[in-house]
């Protein structure tokens, strides 16, 4: 099984809808970063979340982490067709130390217009 | 704003050839990392790197490859003696600092296509 699972894998909603994706993670977070890649591009950094509670927010986008659930949800409001991409949730399991991050398998979001 | 810069954009070789992936992270960051992501799977941490040398390394991340910090500014990553399964996207990342506190900020990556 995957450490980090992402769901839905893939998401089709009309523009100017809410959406919501999730990440949930099988061992103890100690971060989980949200970012969105583009098709063959980079990894844009969207959020990082370090603490049980902690919510933050940026333009329309909304990224929660539920400690209990190991559980970050990332919620995008009145989607527009620049939201479009995937976002991967990565997971820091190091506890502080400069190493790698673990990734989910991403989400694809489609906006339709 | 600063950003992560890889070169070349696109890279073709021979199975069996060397290939070296640059990158110049961010100029006050300390830490680099390169990942990889073979088509439609997720993105793979291969190696961190801080203060010249190796901070830690996946199972990926074997004899064949090796990381060099040549200068002040490029941070590489050589492939010795490519396979076919060596085809994938290779990111750089690049972070201030150490800790749980600090994103890592990618390039835009360089894909690699072995024959």
């Amino acid at each position: 099984s995957q450490e980090l699972e992402q769901s839905p894998q893939s998401l089709i909603v009309q523009e100017g809808k809410n959406l919501t994706i999730n990440c949930t993670s099988s061992k103890t977070l100690y971060g989980l970063y949200w970012y969105k890649q583009k098709y063959g591009e980079g990894l844009i950094f969207l959020m990082m979340l370090q603490k049980g509670g902690e919510e933050k927010s940026h333009e329309k986008i909304t990224a929660k982490l539920d400690e209990k659930k190991q559980q970050s949800s990332l919620h995008i409001t009145a989607s527009q067709p620049s939201h479009a991409g995937i976002y991967l949730c990565g997971a820091d399991y190091s506890g502080g130390g400069a190493d790698g991050l673990t990734f989910g398998k991403g989400t694809h979001l489609i906006i339709q217009p | 704003e600063p950003e992560v810069t890889q070169t070349p954009s696109h890279q073709v070789t021979q199975m069996g050839q060397e290939v070296i992936l640059r990158c110049v992270p961010i100029s006050n960051h300390l830490y680099f990392y390169w990942y990889r992501q073979i088509l439609g799977q997720k993105v793979e941490f291969l190696v961190s790197f801080y203060n010249n040398e190796i901070s830690e390394k996946s199972e990926i991340f074997d004899d064949q490859f090796s990381v060099e910090r040549p200068d002040g500014s490029n941070f590489t990553l050589k492939i010795r003696s490519t396979k076919l399964e060596d085809s994938a996207m290779y990111f750089c990342a690049s972070s201030p600092d150490r800790g749980r506190w600090q994103p890592q900020h990618f390039g835009d990556g360089t894909r690699l296509s072995i024959l």
